[in-house]
């Protein structure tokens, strides 16, 4: 199955909180789980990426946790800003094509 | 600055005209893809090419069509055989190698009138 789900849809934290967006994905293929961040009007741009052999990244305030036999991944946004306000997409890839198959988006809004 | 350009940004098109997004890169990648997005959709993949003079259909290539004669550019057309065509449409590139990751141009916006 060429799918993955993302949730929640739309998510409103408050400044200094965490923000924590979820993925579930089915094909064991993939081998690659990056996270884009895109800002209105503007095109994503990467974020943060994990490959299934770890279990956990971290880069500054944005964390990944990879669970593979769950085959769920999230993104953590820790000490959440609003210049942290925007789109989020997990994706994964099958394989060296760069085929993204993207999740649905989750629209981040962090209030002062 | 190496990067991604589309062009038009806005584009307005009347019913059952072909209209033709473009899409420059001078990062020197192999790979090069569009996307549409729409509210609550994600990105759905459209066509890609991974070398010069070849593209592949996505997941939504029918009323698209495209060309790949240079390694810089990768122009959309879309066709008045596309039923819905209005959207954000974003084109990428990717270098080789097996990061997967793809840099995205800022995006062209078209509307059907």
């Amino acid at each position: 199955q060429q799918q993955v789900k993302q949730s929640p849809q739309s998510l409103i934290v408050q400044k200094g909180g965490i923000s924590i967006i979820n993925c579930a994905y089915e094909n064991t293929a993939f081998d690659y789980f990056p996270w884009y961040q895109q800002f209105p009007g503007k095109g994503p741009a990467l974020l943060i990426a994990i490959r299934p052999d770890v279990s956990e990244k971290k880069e500054g305030r944005f964390t990944i946790s990879f669970n593979k036999s769950a085959k769920q991944f999230s993104l953590h946004i820790m000490d959440s800003q609003p210049g942290d306000s925007a789109t989020y997409f997990c994706a994964a890839n099958p394989g060296n094509t760069g085929k993204l198959i993207f999740g649905q988006g989750t629209t981040l809004q962090v209030k002062p | 600055d190496g990067g991604i350009t589309q062009s038009p940004k806005y584009l307005f098109r009347k019913e059952g005209q072909n209209v033709t997004l473009s899409c420059e890169q001078n990062l020197n990648h192999d790979a090069m893809y569009w996307y549409r997005q729409d509210p609550g959709q994600g990105l759905r993949l459209i066509y890609y090419s991974q070398i010069v003079n070849d593209f592949q259909k996505g997941d939504i290539a029918e009323g698209y069509s495209v060309s790949r004669e240079k390694k810089e550019s990768f122009p959309l057309t879309v066709t008045s055989a596309q039923k819905n065509p209005t959207a954000f449409y974003l084109c990428a590139s990717r270098s080789k190698g097996n990061t997967g990751e793809l840099f995205f141009g800022e995006g062209s916006r078209l509307t059907v009138l």
